[in-house]
């Protein structure tokens, strides 16, 4: 049973470009979650999608956006890149029918933008 | 503002002794929490969970305590051993929100020495 996978691994991209991550939830799921962690902090929500919408928002600007497709799996984009963008950013997915609210975690993707 | 907060960095302890981990919080709407662990390039791995009708919950050699009154939940990892050096955020959610949107202190290193 596969979990939760993310590509690429690592990018390198330089100011002002965009970039796309993508993530595909472990088998079962149907809810993703984003979040960006900076060196030394706890992972920050970026926003979650269901039903390929939208269904809740942290504190990020608009330069941050995402997708689900039908078969869950969720792409974040970011537009303009800043150097404060560089960031490990990390999916997580949940069967939001489950009782319990663990999300699974992929091992991130590593953004560094010089 | 730094809802969920870890105020120890780092903690030392020796293998086969007591390891706890403090958290506290400040949103008193959160009525569920949980603690992952994080080992370099890997994802999160969920560890265990509380919700805040009750007060104590147990894993095998995990134990999570939640003192709703305090605003304080704690990890007691019981014998620590060597394996379990990695980084500890506790989070906090709203289940009214489907819990996907967690909020994460800023981690503790745990180090367990043999």
């Amino acid at each position: 049973d596969a979990g939760v996978t993310q590509s690429p691994t690592h990018l390198i991209k330089t100011r002002g470009q965009q970039v796309t991550l993508r993530c595909s939830p472990k088998s079962g799921h149907d809810t993703v979650s984003w979040y960006q962690q900076a060196l030394g902090q706890g992972p920050q929500f970026i926003f979650q999608y269901y039903e390929e919408e939208e269904r809740q928002r942290g504190n990020f600007p608009d330069r941050f956006s995402g997708h689900q497709f039908p078969n869950y799996s969720s792409e974040l984009n970011v537009n303009a890149l800043l150097l404060g963008d560089s960031a490990l950013y990390l999916c997580a997915s949940r069967d939001i029918r489950a009782s319990s609210y663990e999300q699974y975690f992929g091992p991130g993707t590593r953004l560094t933008v010089t | 503002d730094q809802q969920v907060k870890q105020n120890s960095p780092s903690l030392s302890v020796q293998e086969g002794r007591i390891s706890i981990l403090n958290c506290d919080y400040t949103n008193s709407m959160f009525d569920y929490f949980l603690w992952y662990k994080k080992y370099p390039a890997e994802g999160p791995t969920f560890l265990i969970s509380i919700s805040s009708i009750k007060d104590k919950n147990e894993d095998g050699r995990f134990t999570v305590f939640l003192n709703k009154s305090a605003k304080h939940l704690s990890l007691h990892i019981v014998p620590s051993q060597p394996g379990d050096s990695a980084v500890y955020f506790c989070a906090a959610t709203l289940r009214e929100t489907s819990g996907s949107r967690l909020t994460f202190g800023e981690g503790t290193q745990l180090t367990v020495n043999p």
